[in-house]
């Protein structure tokens, strides 16, 4: 299997859940992102790993936990998250300047 | 800092017209600029990608972007639009040389296409 691959493609969880969001590229990639869209607004990068180590973490609450066992895999872990955490997360990876790969995403539904 | 301005987030086209999706940018450094396509319910694709070279890009679908550096933009073109092309566009900027390249996404324009 080629590309970047996310699972599950939907999650309905309850706020006092534990769920995990699974991002993986066969790409060869050294660099892996999560994404939050929501609806009618712009994308908003949450986390970013430059071989396995995190560089990035723009203020995203403690709810959510990432994870970066080894260049290919990526994990975004979700506990007791709110109605306004429901929105599509995407994962994405690159390599240099050419540009980003991404998933199909994960549709979540906090309820 | 870089930032990307997208005006219009939503196009309406007829078939057959010529499709212009306009994108402008802020960068203190050559930037390189993106135009990635989101169907619906998928994650995004990339349609087009300027780094160097020539400011003229044509990627997949027909589509074409300019980049255009006295006026700062990256215009998303294409001759004639078909009813798939119907989608949200994002124009996208990031810093060449950086270890992991962040790159800074606009917006969105939804683009319909009438029958």
């Amino acid at each position: 299997e080629t590309g970047v691959t996310q699972t599950p493609r939907h999650l309905v969880m309850g706020m006092t859940n534990k769920k995990s969001l699974k991002c993986e590229q066969h790409l060869g990639h050294n660099a892996m992102y999560w994404y939050k869209q929501s609806a009618k607004k712009p994308l908003e990068l949450m986390f970013v790993y430059n071989f396995k180590e995190q560089t990035e973490n723009n203020s995203v609450p403690s709810r959510f936990s990432p994870e970066c066992p080894n260049s290919s895999h990526l994990f975004l872990h979700l506990h007791t998250l709110q109605p306004e955490d429901s929105a599509l997360y995407l994962c994405a990876s690159s390599q240099g300047e050419g540009g980003y790969t991404f998933g199909s995403g994960t549709r979540l539904t906090v309820v | 800092a870089q930032s990307v301005t997208q005006l219009g987030s939503h196009v309406s086209v007829s078939e057959g017209a010529l499709v212009l999706l306009r994108c402008n940018y802020s960068s203190s450094v050559p930037p390189y600029l993106f135009w990635y396509v989101q169907y619906p319910n998928q994650g995004l694709q990339l349609l087009l990608k300027y780094t160097t070279g020539a400011t003229l890009v044509k990627g997949i679908n027909g589509f074409e972007a300019e980049f255009k550096k006295s006026e700062t933009s990256f215009h998303l073109t294409k001759p004639s639009a078909h009813m798939s092309d119907a989608a949200e566009y994002f124009c996208a900027v990031s810093t060449p040389y950086s270890s992991a390249s962040k790159i800074i996404f606009g917006s969105g324009t939804r683009l319909s296409i009438r029958p």
